[in-house]
């Protein structure tokens, strides 16, 4: 199984909004609405803040947001803030009953 | 409150097997499924494998398959991850998470196992 494809890394400067891609197939992304996406800082383990593509836990700020097309899912986090400098990586059940990250990308704010 | 926490760091020789834990607590243990993840110094998450908590059902990645073997005892609330024939390569922070539906709510501190002669 091969990882999910993501920008390496992505900027922007805040207040202004990005997205990040996480693309893969009709085994994993394209086919379930299983995509999840979580948020590391270093140091730190992961933190959950999008569940089957666009659902956001309770407590995860109403600035970040999920969708998908095809088989490729998108992050978007609105309004960026300074606090939001981290390595975001999707997550997608495939056919196999086997999970899959994808590359990582490293969201730097300006 | 529901927490998974891990064993301690780990510093093996290649060719070893090492065993980290992951005690569940704050919750019903055999009502959810542990995954276990990886991610070596700089690089990305990757996923290893999964137990059904509650009838000890697995599965693992194939990269890991016949190198990889995860418990758990119920009675214990914890998960185990044994990882034979180790090399260079599986040094990493290893994670234990929680899967609800399809996605991983809670995660473990991280155990980092170090393999070095």
């Amino acid at each position: 199984q091969s990882a999910l494809t993501q920008p390496a890394s992505v900027s922007g400067s805040p207040g202004q909004s990005i997205t990040i891609s996480c693309t893969g197939t009709s085994n994993d992304v394209g086919g379930y609405n299983y995509v999840s996406w979580y948020q590391q800082y270093p140091g730190k383990a992961p933190k959950l803040m999008i569940f089957d593509v666009t659902y956001r836990p309770s407590g995860v700020s109403d600035r970040f947001s999920g969708s998908k097309s095809g088989s490729t899912a998108s992050l978007t986090i609105s309004g960026l803030q300074a606090e939001d400098e981290a390595d975001y990586y999707c997550s997608s059940y495939t056919s196999s009953n086997t999970r899959v990250f994808g590359g990582g990308t490293k969201l730097t704010v300006l | 409150q529901v927490q998974l926490v891990q064993s301690g760091a780990e510093v093996k020789k290649p060719g070893a097997s090492v065993k980290v834990s992951c005690k569940a607590s704050g919750y019903t243990f055999t009502s959810y499924i542990i995954h276990w993840v990886r991610q070596a110094p700089g690089q990305r998450l990757e996923w290893m494998g999964w137990i059904n908590a509650d009838n000890g059902n697995t599965k693992s990645s194939q990269k890991f398959q016949g190198g990889v073997t995860i418990t758990r005892d119920t009675f214990a609330s914890t998960a185990y991850m044994e990882l034979s024939s180790l090399r260079s390569e599986d040094t990493a922070v290893y994670y234990c998470a929680r899967e609800v539906g399809r996605a991983f709510d809670i995660w473990g501190q991280g155990t980092m196992v170090t393999v070095s002669s």
